[in-house]
């Protein structure tokens, strides 16, 4: 059975203060390592795609990366507006999409 | 640019009431998806549509129901609601499914429909 492992849970951070948050998957075959953002109240919004070890993507403040075992979504100087929590969702073969339960990230001011 | 439009928003039923939720895109994607968010679980599929005319089965089907009335909706109906299946329910829609209902690329999610039953 394919799993996704997310870590911390929740995670505060100050302003400006860098940090990491942790996608760990087991899936066989994996097809696709997807990163959402989602706002309370809202709908998760798309982020980025990895396909493939070694892969990195970046956008604004973040960048997520991707191991055999785990992918890493780095905050950069986040600002209060990157407030959310963010999810990670691993694509397998027969088990289709599996989402991980989400890190809860707070900016403070 | 509307997206997946999902109505209603809100709603509160009574143990065995049934009721209809409804997901509309504007996107012309082929797949769209029923799932449902529970606090400290993950997202789960209820159900899916890899294209118009076709309908399967997800990880939690059961007292659900779902409708691909053409390429744009998708509809889900509770028959008879009972307690456990207060939720948050998320439509989605992606260009495409491929074979078993894997999911090809980035999903496209509507607002949420909060639904309590008593």
């Amino acid at each position: 059975e394919d799993q996704v492992t997310q870590s911390p849970e929740a995670l505060r951070l100050q302003e400006g203060e860098s940090s990491s948050l942790n996608c760990s998957y087991t899936v066989s075959g994996l097809r696709g390592l997807f990163w959402y953002r989602q706002d309370p109240g809202k709908g998760p919004e798309f982020l980025f795609t990895l396909y493939s070890a070694g892969e990195e993507k970046e956008k604004e403040r973040l960048k997520a990366t991707l191991t055999k075992k785990e992918s890493f979504l780095h905050i950069t100087a986040p600002k209060p507006e990157d407030s959310a929590t963010y999810l990670c969702a691993a694509r397998g073969g027969a088990d289709g999409l599996t989402f991980g339960k989400g890190t809860h990230l707070i900016i403070q001011p | 640019n509307a997206g997946v439009t999902q109505t209603p928003k809100f709603q509160v039923l009574k143990t065995g009431q049934s009721m209809t939720l409804q997901c509309a895109q504007d996107m012309n994607h082929n797949s769209m998806y029923w799932y449902r968010q529970d606090p400290g679980m993950g997202l789960r599929l209820i159900y899916y549509s890899a294209s118009e005319g076709t309908t399967d089965k997800g990880e939690v089907p059961n007292g659900y129901n779902v409708s691909r009335l053409n390429k744009r909706e998708f509809s889900l109906r509770l028959e008879s609601a009972a307690p456990s299946q207060t939720s948050v329910y998320f439509c989605a829609s992606s260009e495409a499914t491929g074979t078993g209902g894997v999911i090809t690329g980035e999903l496209f999610f509507g607002e949420g429909s909060r639904l309590t039953v008593l």
